[in-house]
């Protein structure tokens, strides 16, 4: 089945730098792939997704990569912000063996000010 | 229009009772899943329906059951609560399978 690991597992960074969070996944069929903000006690939000068609998409100050070849795709977030501090997951959505989305284990990013 | 509606928030267990765990959702998704999220490990699918009246496995079933009898309503039944079944519970639901999920608020379970 999909197997989806992320790195790192936990960034510090200061305010106003870049943070860059990679996660690789096994399924070569997985084809929509997902990134999730989870503030401390609240419910997992999408912050940006990406499909297999296409190899960056940009959001404001949040882009993501995707490299079908390689199979792996990473998170960018420019000018952070303290607010951007929470758990920010990744997830690889595959229809081989059922229809699943499986998630990588998290990456906690701290920024300070 | 509720989005994804969980319930209890909390709940306690004693080890071997049994316990349904609520999710509905109003938008009309096909897709409905269950989720279990532990310190360390991200979330891990436990369930997964792509409709009323089909469901299936995730990465780890054991231990639980589910139901799709409407498009609304996907309960999550834990037969037997054991210990290592604590934890927060996240159902979400979706368009479909490869589309954005939205997530309940969670239950968070504790079995002693």
């Amino acid at each position: 089945g999909e197997n989806v690991e992320q790195h790192p597992s936990t960034l510090s960074v200061q305010e106003g730098d870049s943070a860059v969070i990679k996660c690789t996944y096994s399924d070569s069929a997985s084809n929509y792939f997902p990134w999730y903000k989870q503030e401390l006690g609240k419910r997992p939000q999408l912050i940006i997704d990406i499909r297999s068609n296409v190899g960056e998409k940009k959001d404001q100050r949040i882009a993501v990569t995707l490299n079908k070849t390689a199979k792996h795709f990473s998170l960018h977030i420019t000018e952070t912000q303290p607010e951007d501090s929470a758990v920010y997951f990744c997830a690889a959505s595959t229809g081989t063996g059922g229809f699943k989305t499986i998630f990588g284990a998290g990456t906690r990013l701290f920024v300070k000010a | 229009n509720a989005g994804v509606t969980q319930t209890p928030k909390f709940q306690v267990l004693k080890t071997g009772q049994s316990m349904t765990l609520q999710c509905a959702q109003d938008m009309n998704h096909e897709y409905m899943s269950w989720y279990r999220q532990d310190p360390g490990m991200g979330l891990r699918l436990i369930h997964y329906s792509v409709g009323a009246g089909i469901t299936d496995q995730g990465e780890v079933p054991n231990g639980y059951n589910v139901s799709r009898s409407t498009t609304e309503d996907f309960p999550l039944r834990l037969l037997s609560a054991a210990p290592s079944q604590t934890s927060v519970y996240f159902c979400a639901s979706s368009y479909s399978w490869e589309n954005i999920q939205y997530f309940g608020a969670g239950t968070r379970l504790s079995v002693l």
